[in-house]
C-alpha cells in the first residue's frame, strides 16, 4: 500500500525555520518525482515546489523561491522541505505528492501536516 | 504563471442532479488539465487526468472534457458522497490550480 506520512509542522516565529519531512513506503521512491502543496486555512490548494527523482532538478513557486528548499534522500526513502525565513503567509498544512512521470498529476498524496507562522 | 479559473466558486445541488464545474486556463495548455476531488480534513483525490482519462477506482459517473482553455468536470446523477470541494490543476507550465468549487448537497 502507498502511504506517504509527513511530519515536522507546529508552531513557529515569523523569521524561523522549520523542516518537513514526508516518510514514503510501499513503492519505489527513487522512481518517482515528488512534489510539496499547501492549502492555507480554509483556502485553495498551492503548489510549492517539485523534485525530479535523484534529487538533481528543483523547482518553486515564487512565493518561496529564495527561502524554501526540497531535497530527498533516496536511501531513507524521504523527502523534506527546508522552510527559512518563514512569514504569517506561509500558515498552512503542507502535502507531499508523488509524481509518476514529473510533469504528470500527483497520483497519491500524504494526510499533510500544519505548519503555524506567527508570533 | 497560467491562472486557471473556476466557475461557479459554489453549487447547491439535489442527489441525482448533473453537476457541471467549468476550468478556464489563461493560456492554451492542450489537455494537460486535471481534476481533484476533496473532501473536509482529507488531502486531495485524483478524479481525471489529462482532460479525459478516467482513473482507476474512481465512479464512472465522474467525467471530463475540453481542450486547450476550457475544460469541464461532469457528475452525472450526483450522490451524497460527492459533497466535496473540485480543483482543477495543470502542469502544462509549471504547476498550478484552480481555486476549488464547493459542491454541496441540499
Amino acid at each position: 500500500e502507498v502511504q506517504l506520512v509527513e511530519s515536522g509542522g507546529g508552531l513557529v516565529q515569523p523569521g524561523g525555520s522549520l523542516r518537513l519531512s514526508c516518510a514514503a513506503s510501499g513503492f519505489t521512491f527513487r522512481s518517482y518525482w515528488m512534489h510539496w502543496v499547501r492549502q492555507a486555512p480554509g483556502e485553495g490548494l498551492m503548489w510549492v515546489s517539485r523534485i525530479n527523482v535523484d534529487g538533481s532538478s528543483t523547482t518553486y513557486a515564487d512565493s518561496v523561491k529564495g527561502r524554501f528548499t526540497i531535497s530527498r534522500d533516496n536511501a531513507k526513502n524521504t523527502l523534506y522541505l527546508q522552510m527559512n525565513s518563514l512569514i504569517p503567509e506561509d500558515t498552512a498544512v503542507y502535502f507531499c505528492a508523488r509524481d509518476p512521470y514529473g510533469f504528470s498529476p500527483p497520483d497519491y498524496w500524504g494526510q499533510g501536516t500544519l505548519v503555524t507562522v506567527s508570533s | 504563471e497560467i491562472v486557471l479559473t473556476q466557475s461557479p466558486d459554489f453549487q447547491s445541488v439535489t442527489p441525482k442532479e448533473k453537476v457541471t464545474i467549468t476550468c478556464r486556463a489563461s493560456q492554451s495548455i492542450g489537455s494537460s488539465l486535471h481534476w481533484y476531488q476533496q473532501k473536509p480534513d482529507q488531502s486531495p483525490k485524483l478524479l481525471i487526468k489529462y482532460a479525459s482519462q478516467s482513473i482507476s477506482g474512481v465512479p464512472s459517473r465522474f467525467s471530463g472534457s475540453g481542450s486547450g482553455t476550457d475544460f469541464t468536470l461532469t457528475i452525472n446523477s450526483l450522490e451524497a458522497e460527492d459533497a466535496a470541494t473540485y480543483y482543477c490543476h495543470q502542469t502544462s507550465s509549471s504547476v498550478t490550480f484552480g481555486g476549488g468549487t464547493k459542491v454541496e448537497i441540499k
